[in-house]
């Protein structure tokens, strides 16, 4: 079955952690997006990538990182210095920009 | 940028009825505009999408309506059942690459649609 997983599906945080998020797609899609999703909110673009080996910062990049050295796997990597990092975390793919974008099922990422 | 306004925020509808959603952009630029479903714990699944070369599009109980000069579109479910009790999210994508393939899509704040039996 072709699809997006993402995992862990829950995530919890120390202070001061980085942590990862691992989104695996085998849709042969070439680009990769990550988002965030607060309560109440619509989704805000962190990071995207239209190829291997390269990516773009989107609306709030700040305090993440990604790389994107395999065409299937884009990970998002939440570092200390983003302070307000609860959220739910979707990843999405396309075959190209501007063409219809398939999540996966999200990462809920919280603060101990 | 984009900016993209969704109302209402909140729809409460009885099985059976009809139910209407609408989102302004303010990019003229814009030419995909797609609807994703959100039920509790998952991730969006797009239900719909149009064009700017199209005006409307129909799937079964579902369309999107697209006025290019108002800059708005709408999603309308007809004969709404329990099922369709979600949260639904339009966006709008505008060119990244001055020609080139890439948009990214920006994201209305979603519309909880509750369905009573």
């Amino acid at each position: 079955d072709g699809g997006i997983t993402q995992s862990p599906k829950y995530l919890f945080r120390k202070e001061g952690q980085n942590v990862t998020l691992s989104c695996e797609q085998n849709l042969n899609h070439d680009a990769m997006y990550w988002y965030r999703q607060d309560p109440g909110q619509g989704l805000r673009l962190i990071y995207y990538s239209q190829i291997v080996n390269d990516f773009q910062k989107g609306d709030i990049a700040e305090g993440y990182s990604v790389s994107r050295e395999k065409k299937e796997s884009f990970p998002l990597t939440v570092t200390s210095a983003q302070k307000n990092p609860t959220a739910f975390y979707l990843c999405a793919s396309s075959p190209q920009g501007n063409q219809p974008q398939h999540f996966g099922d999200g990462t809920r990422l919280s603060i101990l | 940028g984009e900016n993209v306004e969704q109302h209402p925020s909140t729809l409460s509808v009885q099985e059976g009825d009809s139910a209407v959603i609408k989102c302004t952009y303010s990019d003229s630029a814009s030419n995909y505009f797609p609807w994703y479903k959100q039920e509790l714990g998952k991730g969006p699944q797009l239900i719909i999408d149009i064009r700017s070369n199209v005006g409307e599009k129909k799937d079964q109980r579902i369309a999107v309506t697209l006025n290019k000069t108002a800059k708005h579109f709408s999603l309308h479910i007809t004969e709404t059942q329990p099922e369709d009790s979600a949260v639904y999210f339009c966006a709008a994508s505008t060119v990244v690459n001055y020609g080139g393939s890439q948009g990214n899509l920006i994201f209305g704040k979603g519309t909880k649609l509750s369905v009573k039996p």
